[in-house]
């Protein structure tokens, strides 16, 4: 079946790092959405990319269709983007439902 | 941004018993999903909806019902509560495409 991999696994970055996540997706893609989640549990949309590069504040996603894969740039990292990023493309078809990755544990220390 | 609202937030259950989880939207998306989170995974479909009174089965549906009484309201029902079913619970909603996400109900089953 389809399968999302995400890497790394985890990242342990000094404020002010940079740091590149990437989400690869097994079989064909038409989009990704990008997802952070808190320390508590709840989850933000940060970007639903079908295709290209977009640009929100620090955080840059580029998904590129025909290579099954997409990544989450973040710029000058604080220690408030210290969380989980998800990541989800769509499958099935119908309904737009996703399937997610296993995520990227991001921990900024000062 | 789409508003979705969760009740409980969590909930201690009873081996056995009945749980239902509720999911109320308000920005009028016609596709609503349930997910599932188990520590250290990522999320999973357990049942969404198209359309008021219509529901579709996703990847793990076995041991869950859900209905879908009007287009705003979405519930997640175990008849019969068992202890494998101790996760987070996400609802999201989407016009769709994008996906938004409730914040979640932890329910743990005793």
């Amino acid at each position: 079946g389809q399968q999302v991999q995400q890497s790394p696994a985890s990242l342990v970055l000094q404020e002010g790092e940079n740091a590149e996540l990437q989400c690869n997706f097994s079989t064909s893609l038409n989009s990704m959405q990008w997802f952070y989640q808190r320390p508590e549990g709840s989850l933000v949309s940060l970007f639903y990319n079908p295709s290209g590069t977009k640009q929100s504040g620090r955080l840059t996603s580029t998904t590129v269709i025909k290579e099954r894969r997409s990544s989450l740039h973040i710029s000058s990292s604080q220690i408030t983007d210290s969380g989980t990023y998800l990541c989800a493309p769509p499958y099935g078809g119908s309904g737009n439902k996703l399937i997610f990755g296993t995520g990227t544990l991001l921990s900024v220390k000062p | 941004e789409a508003a979705v609202t969760q009740s409980p937030r969590s909930k201690v259950a009873v081996t056995g018993g009945k749980v239902t989880l509720s999911c109320h939207q308000t920005n009028n998306h016609d596709y609503m999903y349930w997910y599932r989170q188990d520590t250290g995974h990522g999320l999973r479909l357990i049942h969404y909806s198209y359309v008021a009174d219509s529901t579709e089965k996703g990847d793990i549906p076995d041991g869950y019902k859900a209905s879908r009484p009007s287009q705003e309201n979405f519930s997640l029902i175990l008849e019969l509560a068992s202890l494998s079913q101790t996760a987070v619970y996400f609802c999201a909603s989407s016009p769709g495409l994008e996906q938004f996400f409730g914040p979640g109900t932890r329910l743990t089953v005793l």
